[in-house]
């Protein structure tokens, strides 16, 4: 297994741009979820998906939009990058149940100038 | 609705002990307790569910006073590999099965030889 994997690592952006950032499991997970995790903050939650078809918003959705067409997939569309939107950004997912653990991506590390 | 964790920052030397708490302003369904090690994804440590469970992994264990809507971290007889930013993940008893963590800002630990 992979587990999660997420690409780019590494993404230099102007003000202005758009872009997508890719996640993928390859566990059969429900849940997916995006976080952003700021220099010496902690993990704020921007999207989640509990299945295919079914998204919903986080804590700071504003600037970002989500889809899942399918189990495995669930990118993260920056769009108008601002450089408010610098960070790394942590894909997770999870299977349901109260005893899940929830298993991180490797992160992408965004700069936007 | 954010847990907030306390200390901020813990050093030690290598064989002390250390705590961390997580509290909460909300009654708490479960917590989730994890490691990240700096520019890395965050790695599980453990879940708890119920109101007074202690868990165990090697010298590191927590618990969880559902009361007291709170968690502690106990890292006993600390390791080097230790070191690293400890983040509480809580589930509030108000989106119980929502399968969505809010996390703590972080405890950064550094363990000195």
């Amino acid at each position: 297994n992979a587990g999660v994997t997420q690409t780019p690592k590494f993404r230099i952006l102007k003000i202005g741009q758009s872009m997508t950032l890719q996640c993928t499991q390859d566990m059969n997970h429900n849940y997916m979820y995006w976080y952003r995790q700021d220099p010496g903050m902690g993990l704020k939650l921007i999207y989640y998906s509990v299945g295919a078809g079914i998204t919903d918003k986080g804590e700071v959705p504003n600037g970002y939009n989500v889809s899942r067409s399918t189990t495995e997939d669930f990118p993260l569309r920056l769009e108008l990058a601002a450089p408010s939107q610098t960070s790394v950004y942590f894909c997770a997912s999870r299977r349901a149940g109260p005893q899940a653990e929830q298993y991180f991506g490797p992160g992408t590390r965004l700069t936007v100038t | 609705q954010q847990p907030v964790q306390s200390p901020q920052a813990v050093i030690l030397r290598e064989g002390e002990d250390a705590v961390i708490n997580c509290s909460s302003s909300k009654a708490l369904y479960s917590v989730h307790w994890y490691r990240q090690k700096h520019g890395e994804a965050p790695i599980f440590l453990m879940i708890l569910l119920k109101g007074g469970e202690q868990k165990g992994h090697d010298k590191i264990s927590a618990s969880f006073n559902e009361k007291k809507q709170q968690s502690s971290l106990y890292l006993t007889a600390s390791q080097l590999s230790y070191s690293g930013t400890y983040f509480c993940g809580t589930e509030t008893r108000e989106i119980q099965g929502a399968q969505k963590l809010v996390f703590g800002q972080g405890t950064r630990l550094t363990i000195n030889p």
